[in-house]
């Protein structure tokens, strides 16, 4: 069955960065087009970044371009969050999520998600 | 950007009862709307597509509709398994872009 777990999370202080990873099983990962979105502690969740099944393109909302980058491992069915300049808003559970087979825009199946704390 | 409105903020029904959550986008958005669930402690998963479509292996008392600005989320007969929170979200294929609602938290009353 379909398995994303990441990792990476942790503690980081004021303008550190830090980088998320995403191993993913159970399907074809380079055939898909993957999503990193995250969820600040009590509030709903916020889109961050895609990223096409080659790599090729990346996408983010205006407020995060520029901050994180999102990148890919094909040979190994790994994505990754670049995380850069971290602020205290940046606080939150992320979550890689693979779309459905019917649409790369449905964020169908997410992972158990990684807590990063950014506090000095 | 397209801002997402949902109503109520929480409600309390018996089981049994027919409970509606209600979304609003700030501008038209045919029918790219999906519908999530989440559970405490848990990730969001995906019930409705497209406004009006179930995934797979989503239980038939739950149903969504709508399009343009104003789309609705229906549990036809609550259920103890049901207690969560409900998102609305949506998206924007050109650009593209994702927006999630605020959420509707739904108990047991």
């Amino acid at each position: 069955q379909v398995q994303l777990v990441e990792s990476g999370g942790g503690v980081v202080q004021p303008g550190r960065s830090l980088r998320l990873s995403c191993a993913a099983s159970g399907f074809t990962f380079s055939s898909f087009a993957m999503h990193w979105v995250r969820q600040a502690p009590g509030k709903g969740p916020e889109w961050v970044a895609a990223i096409s099944h080659d790599g090729s393109n990346q996408y983010f909302p205006d407020s995060l371009r520029g901050r994180f980058t999102i990148s890919r491992d094909n040979s190994k069915n790994t994505l990754f969050l670049h995380m850069n300049s971290l602020r205290a808003e940046d606080t939150a559970v992320y979550y890689c999520a693979k779309p459905a087979n019917y649409g790369d825009e449905y964020i169908q199946l997410w992972g158990q998600g990684t807590l990063v704390t950014v506090s000095s | 950007d397209i801002q997402m409105t949902q109503s109520p903020s929480s409600l309390s029904a018996s089981v049994g009862d027919r409970v509606t959550i209600t979304c609003q986008a700030s501008q038209d958005i045919s029918n790219y709307l999906n519908w999530y669930q989440q559970k405490p402690g848990k990730a969001p998963k995906l019930l409705i597509y497209d406004a009006s479509n179930l995934d797979t292996g989503v239980p038939s008392r739950f149903s969504g509709g709508g399009s343009g600005t104003d789309f609705t989320f229906t549990i036809s007969s609550l259920q103890p398994e049901d207690i969560a929170t409900y998102y609305c979200q949506q998206y924007d294929n050109l650009r593209p872009l994702f927006t999630f609602g605020p959420g509707t938290k739904v108990d047991i009353k």
